[in-house]
């Protein structure tokens, strides 16, 4: 069974401008959720998608956005960029309904903004 | 995916020791915690996971044990391998969210020859 995938993989982008991530959850896992990674923050939850539905947020501003498509795929959005925005940008899909709540890891999205 | 902070603890390890990872977590009501390992390069991956009703639990070399009186996590790695180098973190579901993880700050486990 493929992983989770992540596109692109790096991406370099300028302050201001908006950036679109996506996310393929392995085939069958309906629950897709998003992870910012830095060095200063750590691992920080960003959204949880479900059916297509947004379950839950984390504590980040407006600008970070996503969505999730009736095949599950999802998408992230962050528009006007700001440099502290550089980060890996991680997706996990988990195989709700389960008898635990493991999350299985994409390699992420190296986001630098410049 | 480089997960290295520049103040993440490091943990040194001779090959074929015993290694011990702590983790303190946050919230009394967190049921589930998993310990996740991250090599450069790649995205967190599932070691061993521990529910809040039980106090120890044993996989493939690997021990975690919970002590929910002082909301403390530990994960064992017995004989280390260079394999084993790696960023390890622990994470807990606080139960409001099926997908929602909180993850510690991480610990680098470097093993030596």
């Amino acid at each position: 069974k493929a992983g989770v995938t992540q596109t692109p993989r790096y991406l370099i982008k300028t302050r201001g401008q908006q950036v679109t991530l996506s996310c393929s959850p392995i085939s069958g896992h309906r629950s897709v959720s998003w992870y910012q990674q830095t060095p200063g923050q750590g691992l920080q939850f960003l959204f949880e998608y479900f059916s297509e539905t947004q379950r839950n947020k984390g504590n980040f501003p407006g600008r970070f956005s996503g969505r999730q498509f009736s095949n599950s795929r999802s998408e992230m959005n962050v528009s006007t960029l700001e440099l502290g925005d550089s980060a890996l940008y991680l997706c996990a899909s988990s195989p709700e309904p389960s008898t635990s709540y493991e999350q299985y890891f994409g390699p992420g999205t190296r986001l630098t903004v410049t | 995916g480089e997960s290295v902070g520049l103040h993440l603890p490091t943990l040194s390890v001779q090959e074929g020791d015993n290694s011990i990872i702590n983790c303190a977590y946050s919230n009394s009501a967190s049921d589930y915690f998993i310990w996740y390992k991250q090599e450069s390069g790649k995205g967190p991956q599932f070691i061993i996971d521990i529910r809040s009703n039980m106090d120890k639990r044993q996989g493939q070399r690997v021990t975690v044990l919970l002590n929910k009186t002082v909301k403390h996590l530990s994960l064992q790695i017995a004989a280390t391998q260079p394999g084993d180098s790696a960023v390890y973190f622990c994470a807990e579901n606080l139960g409001d969210s099926w997908g929602k993880l909180q993850f510690g700050a991480g610990t680098q486990v470097v093993v030596t020859p």
